[in-house]
C-alpha cells in the first residue's frame, strides 16, 4: 500500500517556466489537499478538493491551478513560476472534507525557483 | 491566518524526561489535532480530540484541552531520541474553507 506519492521529489527551475507537481493517492478517499510549508510561516493550505470534480481555493492560491479529473489524482501547477515559490509542496488526502477526518500526507517535494 | 500557534517553538530535552508543547486558537473549535513531522518527511497524522473531551492518551501520548482557555497540550512522557520531530496542532477553520489550519510547530530535540 503506497498511500500517497509525489512526483518529483525536488526540482529546480527557472523563473517563468511551467510546472506540474504530481500527487496520487490509492486510498480512494474524497477529499485531497495541496500545502506548502515555508520556514516560520508553517504549513499553508493552496487548494483543496472535496470530491473528483470539484476544487476550491485555500490561504494561498494566486499562482497555482489544481484540477480533479479523478478520485486518485491531484496535481498542483504553477503556470509561470516565480522565486517566492520556492517552497516545499505537501499533497495530503482525507476520507471526506469534514474537519474532524485525519489527513494523510505525502513525502514532499522541494521546489527552488530561480 | 493562523488558528493554532504552537509554543514553544523550539525545545531541546534529554531522552528520558518529559515534553511538554502547547498550542493555542482563536475561535471555536469541533476538535483539534496534533500531527508529527520528521526531518524531511509528511506530516503523520498523532491523535485527535473532541471539543467535548478534556485529556486523552495514546500509548506516551497525553493531549488536553481546554476550550475555556482555547488551548491544548501534547504531553511525550519517557522521550526516546526517536521522538525528535517537529510536532503540529490543527484546528479545523470553521468560519471559510473547513479546513484544517496547522500552526506554525514545536521543534522537538531529544538528546541521547
Amino acid at each position: 500500500i503506497a498511500g500517497i506519492t509525489q512526483a518529483p521529489t525536488s526540482q529546480i527551475l527557472a523563473a517563468g517556466r511551467r510546472m506540474t507537481l504530481r500527487c496520487t493517492q490509492d486510498m480512494r478517499h474524497n477529499a485531497m489537499y495541496w500545502y506548502r510549508q515555508d520556514l516560520g510561516l508553517g504549513l499553508r493550505l493552496i487548494h483543496y478538493s472535496n470530491t473528483a470534480g470539484t476544487t476550491g481555493k485555500g490561504e494561498v492560491p494566486d499562482g497555482y491551478s489544481v484540477s480533479r479529473a479523478n478520485t486518485d489524482d491531484f496535481p498542483l501547477t504553477l503556470a509561470s513560476a516565480v522565486p517566492s515559490q520556492t517552497s516545499v509542496y505537501f499533497c495530503a488526502s482525507s476520507e471526506s472534507e469534514r474537519g474532524k477526518d485525519t489527513q494523510y500526507f505525502g513525502p514532499g517535494t522541494r521546489l527552488t525557483v530561480l | 491566518s493562523q488558528q493554532g500557534e504552537e509554543d514553544p517553538q523550539a525545545l531541546s530535552i534529554q531522552e528520558g524526561e518529559n515534553a511538554t508543547m502547547n498550542c493555542s486558537y482563536k475561535t471555536s473549535i469541533n476538535n483539534l489535532q496534533w500531527y508529527r513531522q520528521n526531518s524531511g518527511r509528511g506530516l503523520v497524522h498523532l491523535i485527535l480530540i473532541r471539543s467535548n473531551e478534556r485529556e486523552k492518551h495514546s500509548g506516551r501520548l497525553r493531549v488536553t484541552l481546554d476550550t475555556s482557555k482555547k488551548s491544548s497540550s501534547l504531553l511525550i512522557t519517557a522521550s526516546r531520541a526517536a521522538d525528535t520531530a517537529s510536532y503540529f496542532c490543527a484546528t479545523e477553520d470553521a468560519g471559510n474553507t473547513g479546513k484544517l489550519i496547522f500552526g506554525q510547530g514545536t521543534t522537538l530535540q531529544v538528546k541521547p
